[in-house]
């Protein structure tokens, strides 16, 4: 059975970093892209980055609201995907959602964890 | 950007009636590839998104045979033949023709 799961939410300062992680299984997790996701409270749902499988040299696509603060990697040998996430701001409260892609959409989705940033 | 545009915003439905949600894309969905990346997407209550469709009218494992979707080029169409309860949510259309992917507002749809 196909599994994401995301973990490393929390509360954290404006300014501050904090890394999330996508814990896969089911699947053979190198062979696919992986996506990022956020929905604020009561919002609808935007897409924040994209990472290519290895056999397109894991290249990388971001939203321009993240680029240049986000970074999205992965390790094949853990079957893990990251979203580290720096000089985060208040507007970036919100679920964030670990997705595979198969070539045709976003198929599996975790069930998410909440990022709040506050001071 | 493509701006996807979700018609109705709302949908209050009666059990066992149908309901139809439009999408309209500002450019054409069609890859150079020749696919139509426009998926759709489920949000119960409380709970992730769930892919229903993708690549426009074909049902992703588990879906039931209610939903149907339909449309080219920049007019996409998602229906459900006979709501239930559990049909309650809001739905979600979204490209991924070109980066940066973007989804339409979503249709809430909910019993009458």
């Amino acid at each position: 059975e196909v599994q994401v799961v995301e973990s490393g939410g929390g509360l954290v300062q404006p300014g501050q970093s904090l890394r999330l992680s996508c814990t896969a299984s089911g699947f053979t997790f190198g062979e696919y892209a992986m996506s990022w996701f956020r929905q604020a409270p009561g919002k609808g749902l935007e897409w924040i980055g994209f990472i290519r499988g290895k056999a397109y040299g894991e290249t990388k696509e971001y939203a321009a609201s993240v680029k240049g603060r986000f970074a999205i990697s992965k390790d094949d040998s853990k079957s893990i995907a990251y979203l580290q996430m720096s000089s985060l701001k208040t507007e970036d409260t919100a679920v964030y959602y670990c997705t595979r892609y198969s070539g045709s959409s976003v198929d599996y989705w975790g069930q998410g964890t909440l990022v709040t940033v506050s001071s | 950007d493509i701006v996807m545009t979700q018609t109705p915003l709302s949908s209050p439905v009666t059990l066992g009636q149908p309901a139809s949600i439009s999408c309209r894309s500002s450019q054409s969905l069609v890859h150079s590839d020749g696919n139509t990346y426009l998926s759709w997407l489920q949000q119960r209550p409380g709970q992730p998104p769930r892919l229903l469709i993708y690549k426009i009218s074909n049902r992703f494992s588990g879906v039931p045979d209610r939903f149907s979707g339909s449309g080219a080029g920049t007019d996409f169409t998602l229906k459900i033949s006979r709501v239930e309860t559990e049909d309650v949510g809001v739905y979600y259309c979204m490209q991924a023709t070109q980066f940066p992917w973007t989804f339409g507002q979503g249709t809430k749809v909910e019993i009458k």
